[in-house]
């Protein structure tokens, strides 16, 4: 039930396409779901996140999508550049009876061709 | 702001040998973790600590020791290193525990291999 499952695992677009990385979750108590960024030999950065009262947000060419009743939510990055080329992880925060934990995704590699 | 630290950035270690990985941070955060990044596994969290004197287990923690004695310092600590430790950890911090809205700063890494 803790488990953030993410997909796909790798992914290839070209520039100016659109890269959508999906997940999903089972724990209906999570109350916050951030993305984060990471470039090779970097540590993770937040990119960008949405609570589960709301169904999309939108920062730049960044976009959430949050479906409550799938347990499903999703990054689009539109118009895609090589420098978007990275890795990046979903997670899902449950702060409950004194646990304050992250649990992320397995990850998604994109790859943007210029 | 040097924000989160990570020392060292590489280490190999033989198998039973132990070590403490550093982390420290300067922007007076409660939360401090710990995770391990594996090919495939996405970000595991090892232990966690809400402030000084406090700490938890996560996900993965056999193996592994943490003591945070001040606010600034959450040290990792590897009592007999197994190949299953190879891996790259990750230190990361929040301004509190509290409301997991605020953002968690992650170091820049430690990169172990046990063999």
């Amino acid at each position: 039930q803790q488990q953030v499952k993410q997909s796909p695992q790798s992914l290839i677009v070209q520039k100016g396409g659109i890269s959508i990385i999906n997940c999903a979750y089972e724990n209906t108590a999570f109350d916050y779901f951030p993305w984060y960024q990471q470039f090779p030999g970097k540590g993770p950065a937040l990119l960008i996140a949405i609570r589960p009262d709301v169904s999309e947000k939108k920062e730049g060419r960044f976009t959430i999508s949050f479906n409550k009743s799938a347990k499903q939510f999703s990054l689009h990055i539109m118009d895609s550049q090589p420098g978007d080329s990275a890795t990046y992880f979903c997670a899902a925060s449950l702060t409950t009876s004194g646990t304050y934990k992250y649990i992320f995704g397995t990850g998604t590699r994109l790859k943007v061709l210029a | 702001n040097a924000g989160v630290t990570q020392t060292p950035k590489f280490q190999v270690l033989k198998t039973g040998q132990s070590m403490t990985l550093q982390c420290a941070q300067d922007m007076n955060h409660e939360y401090m973790s710990w995770y391990r990044q594996d090919p495939g596994m996405g970000l595991r969290l090892i232990h966690y600590s809400v402030g000084a004197g406090i700490t938890d287990q996560g996900e993965v923690p056999n193996g592994y020791n943490v003591s945070r004695s001040t606010t600034e310092d959450f040290p990792l600590r590897l009592l007999s290193a197994a190949p299953s430790q190879t891996s790259v950890y990750f230190c990361a911090s929040r301004i509190t525990p509290r409301d997991s809205s605020y953002e968690q700063y992650f170091g820049p890494g430690t990169r172990l291999t046990v063999t």
